[in-house]
């Protein structure tokens, strides 16, 4: 079945840096993909929806410049972390709407740990 | 966003035994819901859908029902198995296909 990859699935740094975390569809073309986090313990927020070749639309509460989305191919969206502070330390997990036949899939989620 | 919310966070069925997991929505727009299965530092995984044109469906041990007069659904699972043990969440979905999950019930089957 379609696969959504998320690369890395676990992710370390240091607290000032940023990191990259990447949403890919596999084997469908996905023009919307969405950006989530969650807290252990608690249910999945959305942060973003991400469409290709356009600017993401963000959630209210969500800032723009500290998660940066690009979804430049159709097959493809990164959510950079800007900055990274501890309390951004989460699991973040991407979806995918298939292009072709609307159905959603979701990633296996990263786990940012930020010391 | 919309506000998705579960009545009970926690339960504990015996194996074998019929659960029932509650969601509670407040957008009366909402138009599809999903009901998903999470499992420790997973992602979600799909188990049901219904469109707000129907009140029930069912799938292979699960049934959704769905009580737009309430703004209510539930998830029924036949002869709960251990490998059902996970969090549950109901997400509603809007036209643009935006998901807003509620909070989660964690289902522990004990055997």
């Amino acid at each position: 079945g379609a696969v959504v990859s998320q690369h890395p699935s676990r992710v370390i740094c240091k607290s000032g840096t940023s990191v990259k975390i990447e949403c890919r569809s596999l084997d469908f073309q996905a023009t919307t993909m969405f950006w989530y986090r969650q807290f252990p313990k608690q249910s999945l927020m959305l942060m973003a929806t991400s469409n290709e070749g356009s600017k993401a639309t963000y959630e209210q509460g969500v800032e723009k410049d500290k998660f940066l989305i690009n979804h430049a191919s159709l097959t493809l969206s990164t959510l950079t972390v800007t900055s990274a502070h501890p309390e951004d330390s989460s699991f973040y997990i991407c979806s995918a709407i298939a292009t072709n036949t609307g159905e959603l899939f979701f990633g296996e989620g990263s786990r940012l740990t930020v010391l | 966003g919309e506000s998705v919310g579960l009545h009970l966070p926690t339960l504990s069925v015996q194996e074998g035994d019929n659960s029932i997991i509650n969601c509670a929505y407040s957008n009366s727009a909402s138009d599809y819901f999903i009901w998903y299965k999470q499992e420790s530092g997973k992602g979600p995984q799909f188990i049901i859908d219904i469109r707000s044109n129907m009140d029930k469906r069912q799938g292979q041990r699960v049934t959704v029902l769905l009580n737009k007069t309430v703004k209510h659904l539930s998830l029924q699972i036949a002869a709960t198995q251990p490998g059902d043990s996970a969090v549950y969440f109901c997400a509603e979905a809007n036209t643009g296909n935006q998901f807003y999950f509620g909070t989660g019930t964690s289902l522990t089957v004990i055997p």
